[in-house]
């Protein structure tokens, strides 16, 4: 998986709990990126990184933050979860343009009870 | 909202036979690039055309493109039971970021 790992691999929590997910990258990749998937919207794309601080809004950014303060890690939190946050997250990494080959994490099981 | 649309569905075949999937997308692309994900796994870059390009070898692997009908397609040769996975086509843009179609399921029968 490129080096990327991701964790926690697997999570319950409850409604209205805050969750962070953690990204980390051993390839020193300028580019993160957090999607979630779900069953018939494939992936799709929450927010992204370009930088150590430098982060924008994805396609469905609304209930999710990220922060970013090193180039090795992407965090994101959910700050009060949601049942419909229930997804399996992935974590991506690139090295040049955003728009160039993607590497994925393994992924992140999130249920939200 | 998604850009590439992957048809069909769903496809199973047997071993030894092709796998063809196709993709289409609604705006200009930069590149357009194929991944695969196995069941539980994360994705996997299989290959990636530019928008000037029509056609594009890896191995097995022969994805066409063409941007007039805003189409893509990927061929899988002498299919094997562990290319079973699904595959998903993605559009790069000008907008810098990727947008993924829903997929295609294979599954190739022993």
């Amino acid at each position: 998986d490129a080096g990327i790992t991701q964790s926690p691999r697997h999570k319950v929590t409850e409604t209205g709990t805050p969750v962070t997910l953690r990204c980390h990258q051993t390839e020193n990749h300028r580019y993160m990126y957090w999607y979630r998937q779900d069953p018939g919207h494939g992936l799709r794309l929450i927010h992204y990184s370009y930088g150590v601080k430098d982060t924008d809004k994805g396609e469905v950014s609304d209930g999710y933050s990220v922060s970013r303060s090193k180039t090795e890690d992407f965090l994101l939190t959910l700050e009060s979860a949601t049942s419909s946050q229930t997804s399996v997250y992935f974590c991506a990494i690139s090295e040049s343009t955003a728009h160039e080959t993607q590497y994925f994490g393994p992924g992140t099981r999130l249920l939200v009870l | 909202s998604q850009q590439g649309e992957e048809d069909p569905q769903a496809l199973s075949i047997q071993e030894g036979e092709n796998a063809t999937m196709n993709c289409s997308y609604k705006t200009s692309i930069n590149n357009l690039q194929w991944y695969r994900q196995n069941s539980g796994r994360g994705l996997v870059h299989l290959i990636l055309i530019r928008s000037n390009e029509r056609e594009k070898h890896s191995g097995r692997l022969r994805v066409t493109l063409d941007t007039s009908k805003k189409s893509s397609s990927l061929l899988i040769t002498a299919s094997r039971a562990a290319d079973t996975a699904s595959y998903f086509c993605a559009t790069g843009n000008q907008g810098g970021k990727l947008i993924f179609g829903q997929g295609t399921e294979l599954s190739v029968k022993p």
